[in-house]
């Protein structure tokens, strides 16, 4: 009953350096999502798949790049991490019988130094 | 295009009074509407959602909403609030064939003991 799992759960980086974040839901949901969350913004989406294969720009994609690696994994990536990236980040998939809810991740905390 | 207005940021209320956080949201077109909430350091849950059918929905933990087509809102309602409300609140929308979910900025509600 894992739902959406998200890895790390906390990262510390130094400006410059890359990540990579990881993403899996085992619910078999076509569509998956990555967001940030800063105070005061609410949620911003970063990109988005809406089906193995493909993904799209969401309203805040410069410096993230992501991939859909199979239906279940979803990753993010920072290639060089700035400040301005210093966020929470939340995956999301949504699919399936009740197919309009989203169902989340517990999200990473990224601070960027 | 869609979008979706929390009219306030921060609402605080006294422990067992009625609490109401205010949705509007712009669409040209039928839309579903979500009530998502999240806890301190967790993901976002579902609290509640219109698809279609009667206009006041019942979510977990209490808490009820009211779509108003006429007025676009969908305004968030409990009649007696408990200290485990304290959360950030979001409300969600997306298009029928839509496949991208819009938040709001959210709404932080502080109970007052």
């Amino acid at each position: 009953n894992a739902g959406v799992t998200q890895t790390p759960k906390f990262q510390v980086l130094k400006t410059g350096q890359s990540m990579t974040l990881q993403c899996a839901q085992d619910m078999n949901h076509n569509s998956m999502y990555w967001y940030r969350q800063d105070p005061g913004m609410g949620l911003r989406l970063i990109y988005y798949s809406a089906s193995e294969g493909t993904t799209d720009k969401g309203e805040v994609p410069n410096g993230y790049n992501v991939s859909r690696l199979n239906k279940r994994e979803f990753s993010l990536r920072l290639e060089s991490a700035a400040p301005s990236q210093t966020s929470v980040y939340f995956c999301a998939s949504r699919g399936g019988t009740g197919y309009n809810i989203q169902y989340f991740g517990a999200g990473t905390r990224l601070s960027v130094l | 295009a869609q979008s979706v207005t929390q009219l306030d940021s921060q609402v605080p209320v006294f422990e067992e009074a009625p609490v109401e956080l205010r949705c509007n949201y712009s669409s040209s077109v039928s839309v579903y509407l979500f009530w998502y909430v999240q806890y301190p350091n967790q993901g976002l849950q579902l609290l509640l959602k219109y698809l279609s059918g009667s206009t006041l929905v019942k979510g977990i933990n209490g808490f009820e909403a009211e779509f108003n087509k006429s007025q676009t809102s969908f305004h968030l309602r409990k009649p007696s609030v408990h200290i485990s409300d304290t959360a950030e609140y979001f409300c969600a929308v997306i298009l029928n064939r839509d496949d991208k979910i819009i938040f709001g900025k959210g709404t932080r509600l502080h109970i007052l003991p």
